[in-house]
């Protein structure tokens, strides 16, 4: 089966650096996508990698190792507007978006 | 209007009723999903369309029906909505099926089935 795991909920300090991981099982790979959902509105777009290797844009960079299964989105200099549902999503052979459940992130002062 | 809309933004059922979820986008885009969210759970994906007049079954697709008339309207039928279809539903699109996109999705349908 296809199978998206990344931690429930984390609890990161204003200023700080957050690392949110992603390990993936799918039939197929086309590539990974990262999501940022805010309590009560849609998903929106953060960043995608297919390639081995870091993608940095901003604040956020995201990594991805195919022979492991694994991805991780890094967050820097955290605001509390970062207070969110991070969403990691793999496209699979048939270019289907499998999704992860989501990882809730706390920012606190 | 720009991107994607839905409506109604939230919605309260009794059991047994008929529902019709709307969805509307106006960036020409020829595929569009239809997914549902609960707490805890990913997005699933309940149908698709890859293109006006064809649609396709996803994870979930029990309980609910879709139809794709035209590129633009992408409408949900809940024929006798029960309370396991209290969710929220999302609508979502891309430019091509079978390719690289980023997923556009509209604000979100909060259905709550009594």
């Amino acid at each position: 089966g296809q199978n998206i795991d990344q931690p429930t909920e984390m609890t990161a300090t204003e200023g700080a650096i957050v690392q949110i991981n992603c390990t993936y099982q799918t039939s197929g790979f086309n590539g990974l996508f990262w999501y940022q959902q805010h309590a009560g509105e849609a998903p929106t777009f953060l960043s995608y990698n297919v390639l081995d290797g870091l993608e940095e844009k901003g604040r956020f960079s995201s990594f991805l190792s195919r022979s492991k299964g694994y991805s991780y989105l890094l967050l820097k200099e955290l605001q509390m507007k970062d207070s969110a549902s991070y969403l990691c999503a793999v496209l699979d052979s048939n270019y289907q978006l499998i999704w992860g459940a989501g990882t809730k992130l706390i920012i606190k002062p | 209007i720009a991107g994607i809309t839905q409506a109604p933004t939230s919605q309260i059922l009794a059991a047994g009723r008929r529902m019709t979820l709307r969805c509307t986008q106006d960036m020409r885009h020829n595929a569009m999903y239809w997914y549902r969210q609960d707490l805890g759970l990913g997005l699933r994906l309940i149908h698709y369309s890859n293109t006006a007049g064809t649609t396709g079954k996803g994870e979930v697709p029990d309980g609910y029906s879709v139809s794709r008339a035209n590129t633009d309207d992408f409408p949900l039928t809940l024929a006798s909505a029960v309370p396991s279809q209290t969710s929220v539903y999302f609508c979502a699109s891309i430019p091509n099926p079978g390719t690289v996109n980023e997923q556009f999705f509209g604000p979100g349908t909060r259905l709550t089935v009594l």
